[in-house]
């Protein structure tokens, strides 16, 4: 069984620009959620995706989006960068939204 | 709002102590309730949920609806218990669905 895989691990982008970070679920997994760590805080929900679809969405504004494909992968897509996005961003992958598996993160860094 | 307090940003407890990480939540509905852990340089990892009522790791949680508290204990602890630890309600329907709240966390150290 493979866990939940994230990709890249480290990424250095510039304030303004768009990053995409990818994520792919774990086997049997139909339901994806994303969420922001900043640093010394715990994981804030960004939105999640069951079935391709948006399932709920957490207090982001609408420059974070998002997307899952039909073999349960999703990507969380940022544009217009700000220096306070800068954080740890984790994918979780369930079967119907239940008992969440989080991937190792991506370590964004916003200059 | 939904909200989870952890009050010790940091424990500390000598090996073969009993320890007690605390947690307290603000919810409507009743919420399902998980621990997570994450040992220095892994992922963030399912410890327990209160609805399987196990004990993994020797850890249990009791879940008190009229507190509203979630308070992981051990009762002998070990070295390798030192970890961050978050509780995280988890409210399935309406615009949470689906969402785990996370608390701050606390930081373990288990002494030797």
């Amino acid at each position: 069984e493979t866990g939940v895989t994230q990709s890249p691990t480290h990424l250095i982008k510039t304030r303004g620009q768009q990053v995409t970070l990818r994520c792919s679920s774990q086997s049997g997994h139909n339901t994806v959620s994303w969420y922001q760590q900043a640093l010394g805080q715990g994981p804030q929900f960004i939105f999640q995706y069951y079935r391709e679809e948006e399932n709920g969405r957490g207090n982001f504004p609408p420059r974070f989006s998002g997307l899952q494909f039909p073999n349960y992968s999703s990507e969380l897509n940022v544009n217009a960068l700000e220096l306070d996005d800068s954080a740890l961003y984790l994918c979780a992958s369930s079967l119907n939204h239940y008992e969440q598996y989080f991937g190792p993160g991506t370590r964004l860094t916003v200059t | 709002a939904q909200r989870v307090t952890q009050p010790e940003k940091l424990l500390s407890v000598f090996k073969g102590a009993p320890v007690e990480l605390k947690c307290n939540y603000s919810y409507s509905g009743s919420p399902e309730l998980f621990w997570y852990v994450q040992y220095s340089r892994q992922r963030l990892q399912l410890l327990l949920r209160h609805i399987s009522r196990e004990s993994i790791k020797g850890f249990t949680a009791d879940l008190n609806k009229g507190e509203t508290s979630f308070h992981l204990k051990k009762p002998f602890a070990q070295e390798e218990d030192s970890a961050m630890y978050y509780c995280a309600p988890y409210y399935a329907g309406g615009t949470s669905y689906g969402k785990l709240t996370f608390g701050q966390g606390t930081i373990l150290t288990v002494h030797p």
